[in-house]
């Protein structure tokens, strides 16, 4: 079975710092990999994925995420924090099931922006 | 992006009442659909998937009788809340795949309070 750690509950940055949030997967093959980003009592909106070719892998918002398959890892980046990225994050593994996938995500991380 | 709604978005209920959670998918059909359960500070569970035509399908330990599903249309899900109680209290939020296998779109979720 997938399975997906965050091992990090909060996240305090200062606004402009960078930024890198954790994330490692358990999964027997190659695995779709997803990063969600949820902003208080709303859903859940797709930052950006990964399915195969370039590891290094751009999305919304300037972010950023590298699949190490080595490591088992799908670390999310941004060189400038902004206080807009306060948020909650989180990882996602998904394989593909009957033509549409479903994602196991991890129990999240809690991005805190300093002015 | 494809659009995927959710009514209400909040809904607080007497114990013992019964409350129906609409899934919408607003341009795009939808043979599946996904129910999640969000606790506080907490990752997204997948409760079940909804399936057109079809008996919905439960992860284990969710009971069947006790969460409702019902698909009735290409582009709508619902959920029904029986009897609830104010362990039922959460946050409820659909999904459905687009088009492409590697999508997945959410609705904005469901606050439920149960006094």
């Amino acid at each position: 079975a997938q399975s997906v750690t965050q091992p990090d509950i909060h996240i305090t940055v200062s606004e402009g710092a960078s930024l890198e949030l954790r994330c490692n997967y358990s999964y027997g093959a190659t695995p779709y990999l997803f990063w969600y980003v949820q902003s208080p009592g709303q859903g859940l909106q797709l930052l950006l994925k990964y399915f195969s070719g370039d590891t290094l892998v751009q999305g919304i918002k300037g972010f950023e995420a590298e699949f190490k398959r080595s490591q088992s890892s799908f670390n999310l980046r941004k060189p400038s924090v902004h206080w807009s990225d306060a948020a909650e994050y989180f990882c996602a593994v998904g394989a593909a099931t009957g033509g549409s996938y479903i994602p196991t995500f991890g129990r999240g991380t809690s991005l805190i922006v300093h002015p | 992006g494809a659009v995927v709604s959710q009514h209400p978005s909040w809904v607080i209920c007497k114990s013992g009442t019964s409350v129906k959670i609409e899934c919408r998918s607003l341009d795009f059909q939808a043979t599946t659909m996904f129910w999640y359960r969000q606790f506080p500070k907490q990752s997204l569970m997948l409760m079940a998937t909804s399936n057109e035509g079809s008996k919905a399908t439960y992860e284990q330990g969710v009971e069947k009788d006790k969460f409702l599903i019902n698909h009735a249309s290409l582009t709508l899900s619902t959920l029904t809340v029986t009897s609830a109680h104010p362990e039922d209290s959460s946050f409820y939020i659909c999904s459905a795949p687009g088009r492409f296998d590697n999508e997945q779109f959410f609705g904005p979720g469901t606050r439920l309070t149960v006094l």
